[in-house]
């Protein structure tokens, strides 16, 4: 069956550490990959875009890699701060949506 | 620049009431998809319209729920005769081009928290 797994439990990291978050997924094959941000009582908020022929992509403290081969996504945080803390979700097309992983929620200790 | 709308923010329904989700797309965008996220689940894609067209509602119950989006006005998620288990929070989301396939960002609305009593 298709799957997105992504860490259930929590990410505890000290401020000013790199947060890697995994995105594991089985039986499917994205063409994208999206990550989010999701704040308790808001709406996912879009991050990053990464294509399946982009092995990396980068936005200001952020940087995705897309591993199609081990069909997997890692999402860094560099130098992280308190305003981090929040849950981030990965999604993949598949057919005509978006289908997304239940999500990792990071706390970034000051 | 308004993003997207959704209302009512909190809605309570009794078991047996019909619930009216309400979404207004960003400007521009005609693309919509409405997802629904149970507590400590993910967000589960539900039907995906554009103006006056439902192009995919594989995952929406088959019975009580229905969406629409008229050529005028916001897009409408309707449930009927609620139970508790419709629980959950409803999110919105538009894309200006088709964004299901992935390659478009989808720009979310902050939900509707339904709760049934």
């Amino acid at each position: 069956s298709q799957k997105i797994e992504q860490n259930s439990e929590a990410l505890n990291i000290q401020e000013g550490k790199t947060a890697t978050l995994t995105c594991n997924y089985t039986n499917y094959s994205p063409a994208y990959l999206q990550w989010y941000r999701q704040d308790p009582g808001r709406g996912p908020v879009f991050l990053l875009l990464i294509r399946e022929n982009e092995k990396e992509k980068r936005k200001e403290r952020l940087k995705v890699t897309f591993d199609t081969t081990l069909k997997q996504s890692l999402f860094h945080i560099t130098a992280s701060q308190p305003a981090d803390s929040a849950t981030y979700l990965c999604a993949l097309n598949a057919g005509n949506m978006l289908t997304f992983g239940g999500g990792t929620r990071l706390m970034v200790k000051p | 620049n308004a993003g997207v709308m959704q209302n009512p923010r909190h809605l309570v329904r009794r078991r047996g009431q019909e619930a009216r989700l309400r979404c207004s797309p960003m400007k521009g965008h005609s693309h919509v998809y409405w997802y629904r996220q149970l507590p400590e689940e993910g967000l589960k894609f539900m039907v995906y319209l554009q103006k006056e067209n439902i192009i995919d509602e594989s995952g929406m119950p088959k019975e009580r729920f229905s969406a629409e989006f008229p050529k005028e006005g916001p897009s409408i998620l309707r449930i009927q005769q609620v139970v508790r288990g419709d629980s959950a929070a409803y999110f919105c989301a538009s894309s200006p081009r088709k964004g299901g396939d992935g390659n478009q960002p989808q720009h979310f609305g902050d939900g509707t928290r339904l709760s049934i009593l």
